[in-house]
């Protein structure tokens, strides 16, 4: 079972929005950066959102993301095909020890 | 552009140690953390530990006694050593770059998987 609580699953049709929510506690979420991942299965996760809310360059303003208290969401808009993948979300503990989700995966009607 | 690449046996026997290499190319390994990630099969990831070059490693609790993890900077290599290997080690194993102060992982390898059976 995993640290953070990820639903295993979410769909939309495309040019919708998604939520994938990512629960923790204080002595995660709460007191440290969220960072999400996008994994298609058989190649590298990528990383979509970093601190709670910053995309790295080259990732889509399509991809947002926000923390408050001990959860943190994931907004995916205009959805597309290409977006189908898993999604993880990354906190750290007290003891600066990673703790993963249990990962979300996303399908595009 | 930075590039990590994981390398390993593929397969390893039970109770045997599993030794993987992260070569890095395109900048140094110095002064970051890298981390070693698994998806054992059929789950989600799963943090290992990490290490800073050059310094400290912060290993996963339920993974302390059997993980070892190292760092070559004239190779500009990182090593993972997993001992006691079992079955439930099958999976997917990533190398990682996490920038200081960063708290994520901005680049990663493309995994190498190694599976283990008799």
């Amino acid at each position: 079972q995993s640290v953070l609580a990820q639903p295993p699953s979410v769909s939309a049709a495309p040019g919708q929005t998604v939520t994938i929510s990512c629960s923790g506690k204080f002595s995660n979420i709460g007191t440290s950066f969220v960072s999400w991942y996008q994994h298609v299965p058989g190649a590298a996760p990528k990383l979509i959102i970093y601190e709670n809310s910053k995309r790295p360059s080259g990732i889509s303003d399509r991809f947002s993301g926000s923390t408050s208290g001990t959860s943190s969401t994931l907004v995916i808009s205009g959805l597309q095909t290409g977006d189908e993948a898993d999604y993880y979300c990354v906190a750290w503990d007290n003891s600066l020890i990673a703790v993963f989700g249990g990962g979300t995966k996303l399908t595009v009607l | 552009q930075v590039q990590l690449q994981e390398s390993g046996p593929g397969l390893v026997k039970p109770s045997e140690t599993l030794t993987l290499i992260c070569s890095v190319s395109g900048d140094s390994i110095m002064g970051y953390y890298w981390s070693w990630i698994r998806q054992p099969a059929g789950k989600g990831l799963e943090w290992i530990g990490r290490i800073y070059v050059s310094g400290t490693t912060t290993y996963k609790p339920s993974l302390r006694s059997r993980v070892t993890m190292s760092e070559d900077t004239s190779k500009n290599q990182l090593s993972l050593s997993l001992t006691s290997m079992t079955a439930a080690d099958t999976g997917v194993y990533y190398c990682a770059r996490e920038p200081v102060q960063m708290w994520s992982f901005e680049y990663w390898g493309p995994g190498a998987l190694i599976t283990v059976s008799s």
